[in-house]
């Protein structure tokens, strides 16, 4: 099984930058994913990442490292529509099922 | 372009009557289905997941069936619903080995 863990709040102001974290265990692993959500909305993908390394979507960048069993969301320019919950998911290496972090809550103060 | 549909968006129902949601997936072939339960504020709790036609894998033992009748069909059923079965209900699809998962808009159900 996976269990995944994350800050349940965070907080920042507009144009600043926010690091999420997301630690994982695993009996195996495929890769690591992130997805938003709105209240009341359904999840959006963001980004994914397999292998050790950064991936840069925009504002968006998001970071793995698999030795560590770690990595992270990081949001540049933040925006007052980025206020938003952030999960990070994990695929099982033995199946297709994800298993899902239980998310940070994001506050962008003006 | 692919779409995924959920129904009903919202729904009130008392302990102890049946459930059916449904879900449908266009645009796309042979999708790996998904259904996922949120509690207020809380992450996603995974349900039930479906590789091809009749094949339902459980994630969770509960009073909660799945059923897929077909390619792009994904229903979500209950006998008896409880006070517990109440929250946010998710489909989502995701395409052979790929890590993108795309989600319906989800149905917000009550249990009374």
């Amino acid at each position: 099984g996976q269990s995944l863990e994350q800050p349940s709040e965070v907080t920042a102001v507009e144009g600043a930058i926010v690091q999420i974290n997301c630690t994982y265990q695993t009996s195996g692993f495929y890769g690591l994913s992130w997805y938003q959500q709105h209240d009341g909305g359904a999840p959006t993908f963001l980004s994914y990442n397999a292998l050790d390394g950064l991936e840069e979507t925009g504002r968006f960048s998001s970071f793995l490292s698999r030795s560590d069993s770690y990595g992270y969301l990081l949001l540049q320019e933040l925006q007052m529509k980025d206020s938003a919950s952030y999960f990070c998911a994990a695929r099982d290496n033995y199946g297709q099922n994800f298993v899902f972090g239980p998310g940070t809550r994001l506050s962008v103060l003006p | 372009s692919q779409t995924i549909h959920q129904w009903p968006a919202t729904l009130v129902q008392p302990v102890g009557s049946p459930l059916s949601l449904e879900c449908t997936v266009e645009g796309t072939s042979n999708p790996n289905l998904y259904w996922y339960r949120q509690a207020a504020g809380r992450g996603l709790q995974l349900l039930f997941y479906s590789v091809g036609i009749g094949q339902i894998s459980s994630e969770v033992p509960q009073n909660l069936s799945a059923s897929r009748p077909q390619d792009r069909q994904f229903i979500l059923s209950s006998k008896k619903l409880l006070l517990s079965d109440s929250g946010f209900y998710l489909c989502a699809w995701s395409q052979g080995i790929r890590n993108e998962q795309f989600f319906g808009p989800g149905t917000r159900l009550t249990v009374l």
